[in-house]
């Protein structure tokens, strides 16, 4: 079936550091996509989203890149901090009149001090 | 603005018995839904709501699981008789009417069925 998936469960780096996170989908029906932070004990946390005719995103010290000819999204996140420290996950849209997100695997990063 | 607010925070109940879990969304917000998160299944969407009405409950497990929204602040999430495998993480998300909107999460209902 269809899912969103991340290439890496895991990633470590360290503080001060530039992170990126990867995230393939594969419905080329989708048209939104959203990146979240789960801390743990508690919900994922918006970060930040991006629709298909847009390739580029940043929000404060992070970037989302979407390359929709190989179904790829990426999480960039500049000067890592410890604070940064979650499950990371990636979530799609699949298109109009469909209101529900489907989640990838996540991944999990640790900021090395 | 509290954000959206779940309870209890923890449960633990016995084989068998009766669990209810609650929600009150983000005021305003027009859509509610119901996830279940775990570590060998990832996050799961059992069903979701629009303006009170059940739209999509493709995701509840089985004739177990029963979840309400009787009015625009308040859903329930129920698993009557629960089992062990009903473990995990239970979140109730909510979002806005505008096309492509984010969802917002609470903190979740960690269920412990012994």
């Amino acid at each position: 079936g269809e899912s969103v998936g991340l290439h890496l469960p895991t990633l470590s780096v360290q503080e001060g550091d530039n992170s990126i996170i990867n995230c393939a989908y594969s419905n080329s029906a989708s048209d939104y996509f959203i990146w979240y932070k789960q801390e743990s004990g508690k919900g994922p946390q918006f970060i930040i989203d991006i629709r298909s005719n847009m390739d580029k995103r940043q929000g404060q010290r992070v970037t989302v890149l979407l390359n929709k000819t190989v179904k790829h999204l990426s999480l960039q996140i500049a000067a890592t901090q410890p604070g940064d420290s979650a499950v990371y996950f990636c979530a799609e849209n699949f298109g109009s009149n469909d209101y529900k997100l489907s989640f990838g695997a996540g991944t999990t990063v640790t900021v090395r001090a | 603005d509290a954000g959206v607010i779940q309870s209890p925070r923890h449960e633990v109940t016995e084989m068998g018995q009766e669990v209810t879990l609650r929600c009150k969304p983000i005021s305003g917000h027009d859509y509610l839904f119901w996830y279940r998160q775990t570590m060998m299944r990832g996050l799961e969407l059992l069903i979701y709501f629009n303006n009170n009405v059940p739209i999509d409950d493709s995701g509840m497990p089985e004739d177990r699981f029963s979840a309400k929204m009787p009015n625009a602040s308040f859903s329930t999430l129920k698993i009557q008789p629960s089992e062990p495998r009903d473990s995990a993480v239970y979140f109730c998300a909510s979002r806005p009417s505008g096309y492509r909107d984010t969802q917002y999460f609470g903190p979740g209902t960690r269920l412990t069925v012994l």
